[in-house]
């Protein structure tokens, strides 16, 4: 079975400053992919940024890394120079890669960036 | 393209009645999927489909059924509607096999039991 944990229900950042959602989970798998989804206060869910487990290098997309430490099951995205735009709920979701049509989400952490 | 559409956006159903939400992808994706929000929650897997005629339960099945009889529909079915199944409802779908398969989310439909 997965599991997501996002233990963060809340985070605030001061606007052009970096902040740091955490993801872990746990899986038996050995081959799975890591993502983040953003979901602002309109609903729609919008795909940041994808981890597979055998990718050496950390994800990068524009201002959004991720902090991949596959050792410690940790999946953490990184924000960099926050906007007032990025104020919304984060999600980290994973999905094994042997039944790739089976996600887990994390419950999720909402982020308000302060002027 | 369209995308991943649903119908319809809202709707309010008494405890008891049955009712059908649609969701229609244009991209030719293998995979679609059902979830389920609840206030403040993240989202819960219903059922989900790997291709037309196969589909599968996901972490909350119960009350609800799923038929893929094409590779563009997932229509999810409420057998018979209760207050607990009040929540906004996802459909998804992504390729399988192109990395890296991010699911495509429709706008959600807002049910409301009563």
């Amino acid at each position: 079975a997965q599991k997501i944990t996002q233990t963060q229900p809340g985070m605030f950042v001061q606007e052009k400053e970096a902040v740091t959602l955490d993801c872990t989970y746990d899986t038996s798998d050995q081959s799975y992919g890591l993502f983040w989804y953003k979901q602002p206060s309109s609903g729609e869910m919008i795909f940041l940024i994808y981890q597979g487990s055998y990718d050496e290098q950390n994800a990068t997309e524009g201002r959004y890394s991720l902090n991949f430490q596959k050792a410690r099951k940790s999946a953490n995205l990184v924000i960099s120079a926050s906007q007032l735009g990025d104020s919304a709920m984060y999600f980290c979701a994973m999905r094994s890669d042997t039944n790739a049509g089976k996600s887990t989400f994390g419950d999720g952490t909402t982020l308000t960036v302060k002027p | 393209n369209a995308g991943v559409t649903q119908t319809p956006k809202f709707q309010v159903l008494k405890t008891g009645q049955s009712m059908t939400l649609q969701c229609a992808q244009d991209m030719n994706h293998e995979y679609m999927s059902w979830y389920r929000q609840d206030p403040g929650m993240g989202l819960r897997l219903i059922h989900y489909s790997v291709g037309a005629g196969i589909t599968d339960q996901g972490e909350v099945p119960n009350g609800y059924n799923v038929s893929r009889s094409t590779t563009e529909d997932f229509p999810l079915r409420l057998l018979s509607a209760a207050p607990s199944q009040t929540s906004v409802y996802f459909c998804a779908s992504s390729y399988s096999f192109i990395s890296p398969n991010e699911q495509f989310f429709g706008p959600g439909t807002r049910l409301t039991v009563l």
